[in-house]
């Protein structure tokens, strides 16, 4: 199976800062990958989906970028809306799999 | 409006069986990628299985052997069968019309 490995685990971040994070996967996913946000109590929310196209109605201060096996999601300027858990998914192989969240807390 | 909305979810002994079920509204469940995705209290989502809109299915290892997807045209309806339950399946487990719309989910607790 593909092994997803997202960094940080976690950050701390101000409202404005630009916040990048990470994914790794163990093989090549030619861009099947997707971003989710959630936050506590809630359902996961779609973001991004083939590494960087956004989801209709997402703010435009979302990101994604890469290629191979290596993937960033970019909040340009954060806003208080968007302290919560992030979440990258592959959707390469049969076997789809999560990477292991990101949490993103206030300063 | 797209909904799904899972129901079946409850307290099962470990070793026992629970069904459940994801009503769609809104599109066609047989023309789309579904999945169940399940959260363990406090941990990062899990993705459980899929079905294809052509119908072929696949399974996290974790539940190979023991978790049953199913589709029901007719009702528009996605199940989720799950046998030999264990402690570690506790889990909310949600429904999703992969990877654009999901349930609210439904809270699965295996405990004796």
């Amino acid at each position: 199976d593909i092994q997803m490995t997202q960094s940080p685990s976690s950050l701390s971040a101000s409202v404005g800062d630009r916040v990048t994070i990470t994914c790794r996967a163990s093989q090549g996913i030619s861009n099947s990958l997707a971003w989710y946000q959630q936050k506590p109590g809630k359902a996961p929310k779609l973001l991004l989906y083939a590494a960087s196209r956004l989801e209709s109605g997402v703010p435009s201060r979302f990101s994604g970028s890469g290629s191979g096996t290596d993937y960033t999601l970019t909040i340009s300027s954060l806003q208080p809306e968007d302290f919560a858990t992030y979440y990258c998914q592959q959707y390469y192989s049969t076997v789809w799999t999560f990477g292991q969240g990101t949490k993103v807390e206030i300063k | 409006e797209v909904q799904l909305v899972e129901s079946g979810g409850g307290l099962v002994q470990p070793g026992g069986s629970l069904r459940l079920s994801c009503a769609a509204s809104g599109f066609t469940v047989s023309s789309n990628y579904m999945s169940w995705v399940r959260q363990a209290p406090g941990k990062g989502l899990e993705w459980v299985s899929v079905i294809y809109s052509g119908g072929s299915t696949y399974y996290a290892d974790s539940v190979k052997g023991r978790f049953t997807i199913s589709r029901d045209n007719s009702k528009n309806t996605l199940y989720l069968q799950m046998n030999s339950l264990r402690a570690e399946d506790t889990a909310v487990y949600y429904c999703a019309r992969a990877p654009k719309s999901w349930g609210q989910g439904t809270l699965v607790t295996v405990s004796s």
